[in-house]
């Protein structure tokens, strides 16, 4: 089946470490997003990347980085910059030919940092 | 820019009542609009979507039209279940190809 990947669904890091958070897709989108949510909360764009080796910030970039070095995968780091990183985190995915930006999501990733 | 507006929650009903979440928008053109919904613990589901002026979507008895005299796209279901007790979200695109979402409508239905 055609989906998204997200893993791992729970992680739980030490104040101060960096952590990596997989989104991996294989609808062969060109287009991948990282968002945050936190409780009873909206979402948050993180970074987007619409071409491999490519990627822009979006609203809260401050403290993480991404990489696209391949199509199907757009890995998250949170840094130790990043002042409050305990936050559900949502990948997602979209063609970008076509009007629809139809957004395809990850089933997330529920980070905890104490 | 394209934004969106939609009621703040939480909608709490009874079982077999009518739902409506308001959702409404500004937008250049006539962009492709949807609800996305979000079981507790899990990723966003695209629930229903309309790519032009008066079309109406639908899925699992939900129901939204896509108004431009308005600029609306209510969502709304005849007879909610327990099992639709979630957080929807209304959604556009912007210039580019990402998405606008709105804050989000918790709706909490008991039996």
């Amino acid at each position: 089946d055609g989906g998204i990947t997200q893993s791992p669904k729970y992680l739980f890091r030490k104040e101060g470490q960096n952590v990596t958070l997989s989104c991996e897709q294989n609808l062969n989108h060109d287009a991948m997003y990282w968002y945050r949510q936190d409780p009873g909360q909206g979402l948050r764009l993180i970074y987007y990347s619409q071409i491999v080796n490519d990627f822009q910030k979006g609203d809260i970039a401050e403290g993480y980085s991404v990489s696209r070095e391949k199509k199907e995968s757009f890995p998250l780091t949170v840094t130790s910059a990043q002042k409050n990183p305990t936050a559900f985190y949502l990948c997602a995915s979209s063609r970008t030919s076509g009007n629809s930006y139809e957004q395809y999501f990850g089933p997330g990733t529920r980070l905890t940092v104490t | 820019g394209n934004s969106v507006t939609q009621m703040e929650g939480p909608v709490t009903l009874s079982e077999e009542a009518f739902l409506t979440i308001n959702c409404t928008y500004t937008a250049t053109g006539y962009p492709s609009l949807f609800w996305y919904v979000q079981y507790p613990g899990e990723g966003l589901q695209l629930l229903l979507k309309a790519t032009k002026a008066d079309d109406k979507g639908s899925n699992k008895g939900f129901e939204a039209t896509y108004r431009k005299e308005t600029t609306s796209f209510h969502l709304e279901k005849g007879s909610v279940q327990v099992s639709d007790s979630a957080v929807y979200f209304c959604a556009l695109p912007d210039n580019t190809d990402k998405l606008i979402f709105g804050t989000g409508t918790r709706l909490q239905v008991f039996p």
